[in-house]
């Protein structure tokens, strides 16, 4: 079975970092596009970040600069490294792969998420 | 990038049809048949119910289908049920190589 489980939210301060984890199984993230997708409280989706096969790494413009993407593959695992964080950064953080190789989309399998709170 | 455009709501009857559109432009939905839309009841994480505009993966009921017009997607749900109350995302790849979503759609079934 195809899984992916996140860690590593909590509350953090206005200013502050966190680094997420996400944990494969059954996938390995070194040969998929994997990213983070977030979902601030009561709003919609939002796509923060991916690292490709190939180890090329996106953000978006909110979070370019402050947040970064790695993974270790002796692990499995893809981590979002959090710095500088603002309240607008408060969301559940969702990990996902693309479903679809070679492209940046349709998500699948996605993990349960894990919620940053950041108060100032 | 703005996010695509859906209808906050819509509604129907157990066994009626419904139809959720996604509005974008010719950088997004329009240039490209990466639509993806994705089901969330609460407190879940997202489910992938239509990638690449029209396709289902394996285990989605096929009461759900997608379909593009230039510019706006849609996802049609046919015969509803109650487990189909949730809200519903659009996602399109976009000319930044990134993905872009849409606002969401409350779907209620009366």
């Amino acid at each position: 079975e195809v899984q992916l489980v996140e860690s590593g939210g909590g509350l953090a301060q206005s200013g502050g970092s966190l680094r997420l984890s996400c944990a494969a199984s059954g996938l390995t993230v070194s040969s998929n596009y994997m990213s983070w997708v977030r979902q601030a409280p009561g709003k919609g989706l939002a796509w923060v970040s991916a690292i490709l096969s190939g180890g090329t790494t996106y953000y978006a413009d909110s979070v370019k600069g402050r947040f970064t993407i790695s993974r270790d593959n002796s692990k499995n695992t893809v981590y979002l490294q959090m710095n500088s964080l603002r309240g607008e950064d408060t969301a559940v953080y969702y990990c996902a792969r693309s479903f679809i190789r070679g492209v940046i989309t349709s998500f699948d399998p996605w993990g349960q998420g894990t919620l940053v709170t950041v108060s100032s | 990038q703005s996010a695509l455009t859906q209808p906050a709501s819509v509604s129907g009857s157990p066994g009626q049809s419904i139809t959720i559109s996604c509005t974008g432009t010719s950088s997004d939905v329009g240039g490209y048949n990466y639509v993806s839309w994705y089901q969330q009841h609460p407190g879940k994480a997202p489910k992938l119910m239509i990638y690449d505009v029209s396709n289902r993966p394996s285990g989605v009921s096929n009461r759900f289908s997608g379909s593009k017009s230039d510019n706006t997607a849609s996802l049609t749900i046919s015969g509803l049920q109650a487990e189909d109350e949730a809200d519903y995302f659009c996602s399109s790849y976009s000319t930044s190589s990134t993905p872009l979503f849409g606002g969401g759609t409350k779907l209620t079934v009366l």
